[in-house]
């Protein structure tokens, strides 16, 4: 069965303190991984996509990485800017889109 | 940049009245996507599209319609709206999915249904 788990469900950090947030996915024929910025009352904004292991892209304090199994979203040296719930998605080669439940970071200054 | 615009950002409806939520893209998309977000659930697929006037029952399809008359506009349709209706919805667009295109989001509508 398709699916998508992201951990921790909840992370507070302080400012300055650089972490990574885990998306594990298993789904028949991967065809792109998607990492979602969400604020509060709003729609998701899009950051990245992955398409294959070992791809890396960043984006100011945002580095998202992939594997086989999973990809992690590394934010270094965050900012309480940075808040906001993180979602994770992948696409498999039957056209379907499977959304993992988000992971929300707090950064406190 | 790909923009999707849902033309209503809240909305409060009365029970039984019948509910429109419009969405346009601007990226000549063929597929566009209609979630509900609940928290603790997630997001949810309601109804897709991969083509004018062409639909697709999603995950939770039950008390929804949907219609999409010209490419760019994808509308949600809630005959008989009820209070556990009450939600964030979001629309979305892409071109293929199973070649790995992005999809993108709009900025939300949020509906209460009293």
């Amino acid at each position: 069965e398709d699916q998508v788990t992201q951990s921790p469900e909840a992370l507070r950090l302080q400012e300055g303190e650089s972490s990574s947030l885990n998306c594990s996915y298993t789904v028949s024929g991967l065809r792109g991984l998607f990492w979602y910025r969400q604020d509060p009352g709003k729609g998701p904004e899009f950051l990245f996509t992955l398409y294959s292991a070992g791809e890396e892209k960043e984006k100011e304090r945002l580095k998202a990485t992939l594997t086989k199994k999973e990809s992690f979203l590394h934010i270094t040296a965050p900012k309480p800017e940075d808040s906001a719930t993180y979602l994770c998605a992948v696409s498999s080669n039957t056209g379907k889109l499977i959304f993992g439940q988000g992971t929300t970071l707090q950064v406190k200054p | 940049d790909v923009k999707v615009t849902q033309s209503s950002r809240y909305l409060v409806k009365r029970t039984g009245e019948k509910v429109f939520l419009e969405c346009v893209q601007d990226m000549d998309h063929e597929n566009m996507f209609w979630y509900r977000q609940d928290p603790g659930l997630g997001l949810r697929l309601i109804y897709f599209s991969y083509d004018v006037k062409m639909k697709e029952k999603g995950d939770i399809p039950e008390g929804y319609s949907v219609s999409r008359e010209k490419k760019e506009r994808f509308s949600l349709i809630l005959e008989s709206a009820s209070t556990n209706q009450t939600s964030m919805y979001l629309c979305a667009s892409s071109l293929l999915l199973s070649s790995g295109n992005t999809i993108y989001f709009g900025e939300g509508s949020w509906l209460t249904v009293v």
